[in-house]
């Protein structure tokens, strides 16, 4: 199994403040044949699913605002928010879909200062 | 726009089997990845597995093969089963379209395991 570790386990951001997520896989999970990091970021607030705002390691889905961004390739990867807002507090996956068993970061909770 | 109605017993007691169901509407079955992610209360996600029309069933081998995933393209619709439940199968139950990531998830599903 791919394991995935995400840093830190939680941080307290300023308002307005950018906002850095670790992740790392325990092997690449760039693939070869079409050049592609298969590395997805979610967000999760209380009591809902999580929603998807980066895959392919870097493209944003659609309706997410553009201070969310994701980097990396291979085996270390990034999200960025630019400039938190109150409604970014919630906890934040990481997820590999290079093999299965799919698996996920153990999550980073970010929280307002 | 899809979306994803799921539903199912919510408390089971020890050695019985779970068994959820998520309806499809916005999709076709046909046509995607399905795949069910549990989450156990103030913890992180686990995915349980994967089917797809006339495609392999991938299962996690953390299961130890307690776990039936299905589709029923007549009604739209796909299910889980995991037999055998303990206290540790006691989780929030979500469903999900696999279109490589997961894009749409059903709104979950607690099942808790008690006697």
């Amino acid at each position: 199994d791919i394991v995935m570790t995400q840093s830190p386990d939680s941080l307290a951001v300023s308002l307005g403040e950018r906002a850095t997520i670790n992740c790392k896989s325990s092997q690449s999970v760039l693939h070869s044949s079409n050049n592609k990091n298969y590395l997805a970021w979610y967000q999760q607030k209380p009591r809902q699913p999580p929603k998807v705002l980066i895959y392919w390691a870097s493209t944003r889905e659609s309706g997410v605002p553009d201070r969310f961004s994701g980097g990396g390739s291979g085996t270390d990867f990034t999200l960025t928010i630019s400039s938190l807002q109150a409604e970014d507090a919630a906890v934040y996956y990481c997820q590999q879909y290079y093999s299965a068993p799919r698996t996920f970061g153990q999550g980073t909770k970010v929280e307002i200062k | 726009q899809v979306q994803l109605q799921q539903w199912g017993a919510g408390l089971l007691k020890p050695s019985e089997t779970l068994s959820l169901t998520c309806a499809v509407s916005g999709a076709s079955l046909s046509d995607d990845y399905w795949s069910w992610i549990r989450q156990p209360p103030g913890k992180g996600l686990e995915w349980l597995g994967e089917t797809i029309l006339g495609g392999t069933t991938t299962y996690n081998p953390s299961l130890m093969g307690r776990v039936i995933m299905s589709l029923d393209t007549s009604k739209n619709h796909f299910s889980l089963e995991l037999m055998s439940v303990t206290a540790a199968d006691t989780a929030v139950y979500y469903c999900a379209r696999e279109v490589d990531h997961f894009d749409s998830w059903g709104r979950g599903t607690l099942v808790t395991v008690s006697s």
